[in-house]
């Protein structure tokens, strides 16, 4: 069975940094290209990150473009988001979600992240 | 950026009922259209990838069809679980981008 946990949530203050990570199980992590896809409370879906397999591939939203970065470890099945200088705009959950053929075959169950002071 | 415009935004309709929902694209993602479907407090899932092909284990009862910048998703006969926001998504040039969403809610 296919899993995907995302941990590193909370709260943070505004200008704050947080690493998200998202652990990989149930199939062959290092043949996957990985995405970050974010979700503020009542709105739509984002894609904020890609990352392809071999992590050769590296894509970002203009929203988060300078200011988060993406990178996974295959040795340990897992994918990370460190976000930086965060604003009350990148209140969120955000998921990590695996590319399968031609859409995002399967999702975390998100952690949310809260900017506030 | 590609700009997809998703309509109606809420969809009223009864079980059994024929539901057509609409994916405009800005500029043409050629056939790579994709429809999520996402029940409160859940993940999203997919249901459909490029345009027409259904996810494992979704129903036949989802059908996509569409091509260039005119997409649209087709659930045959409404089952009580099938009420739910729809999202489209293209991945044909980055920022691979999402709908707005469609609200489908029981009449």
């Amino acid at each position: 069975e296919v899993q995907l946990k995302e941990s590193g949530g909370g709260l943070v203050q505004p200008g704050g940094s947080l690493r998200l990570s998202c652990v990989a199980s149930g199939f062959t992590f290092s043949a996957y290209s990985m995405n970050w896809v974010r979700q503020a409370p009542g709105q739509g879906l984002e894609l904020i990150s890609y990352i392809s397999s071999s992590s050769g591939t590296i894509y970002y939203a203009e929203s988060v473009r300078g200011r988060f970065t993406i990178s996974r470890d295959n040795a340990k099945n897992s994918l990370y988001l460190h976000t930086d200088r965060l604003r009350g705009e990148d209140t969120a959950v955000y998921y990590c979600a695996r590319s399968v053929l031609g859409g995002l075959a399967d999702w975390g169950q998100g952690t949310l992240v809260t900017v506030s002071s | 950026e590609i700009v997809l415009t998703q309509s109606p935004a809420t969809l009223s309709l009864s079980p059994g009922e024929r539901a057509t929902l609409s994916c405009r694209a800005s500029q043409s993602v050629t056939s790579y259209l994709a429809w999520y479907q996402q029940k409160p407090g859940q993940a999203p899932r997919l249901l459909i990838y490029d345009t027409s092909d259904r996810a494992t284990g979704i129903p036949a009862r989802f059908t996509g069809r569409g091509s260039g910048t005119d997409f649209t998703l087709t659930i045959s006969s409404l089952e009580p679980e099938d009420f739910a926001v729809y999202y489209c998504h293209q991945r044909s040039t980055w920022p691979y981008t999402f709908g707005q969403g469609t609200k489908l809610e029981i009449k």
